[in-house]
């Protein structure tokens, strides 16, 4: 069974521009949560997905936004993008369901670095 | 006070040793746990699930859960060098959100 597919791997940006990143969860999987990994602020929690729906969002600025499609696969964008931005992205899938707290499992992530 | 907090190491052991990795949680309202293991380069992998207190075992590997003292644990028998990586204990609740401590890099030395 495939896992989690995230892509790129890897991108260099600028400040002020504006990126999307790509998840593929592992099959028949509806749950898509997001993370930012940093050195210094380690996982933080993004948001997360079930059925095309954002269900919980994390505390990031606005700049940052997702979406769900119908095939369940997920994209973040991140607008005006910030030094600070710079990051290791992963998404995470699970079966999803109201009332459940299925295990999660990460993709490899993004890395993002920002110039 | 982070809700997570994790013994931040760097932690180095010879191999064959038993390693425990600890995390302590402030939130009552967590209802299950989790242990990742992250290797440089790499997502984190799922390495143990449990959802109430007791131990868990998986091979090599062992999860302890203390509710009461809001205490979780990671034990690995005979470590090898391949256990070398960035351990991660994560608590989530209803709101599928997981929350992380800071991660305990663990080298095996052969």
């Amino acid at each position: 069974k495939a896992g989690v597919t995230q892509t790129p791997r890897y991108l260099i940006k600028t400040r002020g521009q504006q990126v999307t990143l790509s998840c593929s969860p592992i099959s028949g999987h509806r749950s898509v949560s997001w993370y930012q990994q940093t050195p210094g602020q380690g996982l933080q929690f993004l948001f997360e997905y079930f059925s095309e729906t954002q269900r919980n969002k994390g505390n990031f600025p606005g700049r940052f936004s997702g979406r769900q499609f119908s095939n369940s696969r997920s994209e973040m964008n991140v607008s005006t993008l910030e030094l600070g931005d710079s990051a290791l992205y992963l998404c995470a899938s699970s079966l999803g369901g109201t009332g459940t707290n299925q295990p999660q499992h990460f993709g490899d992530g993004t890395r993002l670095s920002i110039l | 006070q982070k809700e997570v907090e994790q013994d931040p190491g760097p932690l180095s052991v010879p191999e064959g040793a038993i390693v425990s990795l600890n995390c302590t949680y402030s939130n009552s309202a967590f209802q299950y746990f989790m242990w990742y293991r992250q290797y440089s380069r790499k997502g984190p992998e799922l390495l143990m699930y449990t959802y109430s207190s007791g131990n868990k075992e998986d091979g090599r590997f062992t999860a302890q859960v203390d509710k009461s003292s809001k205490y979780i644990s990671l034990f690995i028998r005979d470590s090898q060098p391949s256990d070398s990586a960035t351990y991660l204990c994560a608590r989530g609740g209803d709101a599928r959100q997981l929350t992380f401590g800071s991660g305990t890099q663990l080298t095996v030395l052969p």
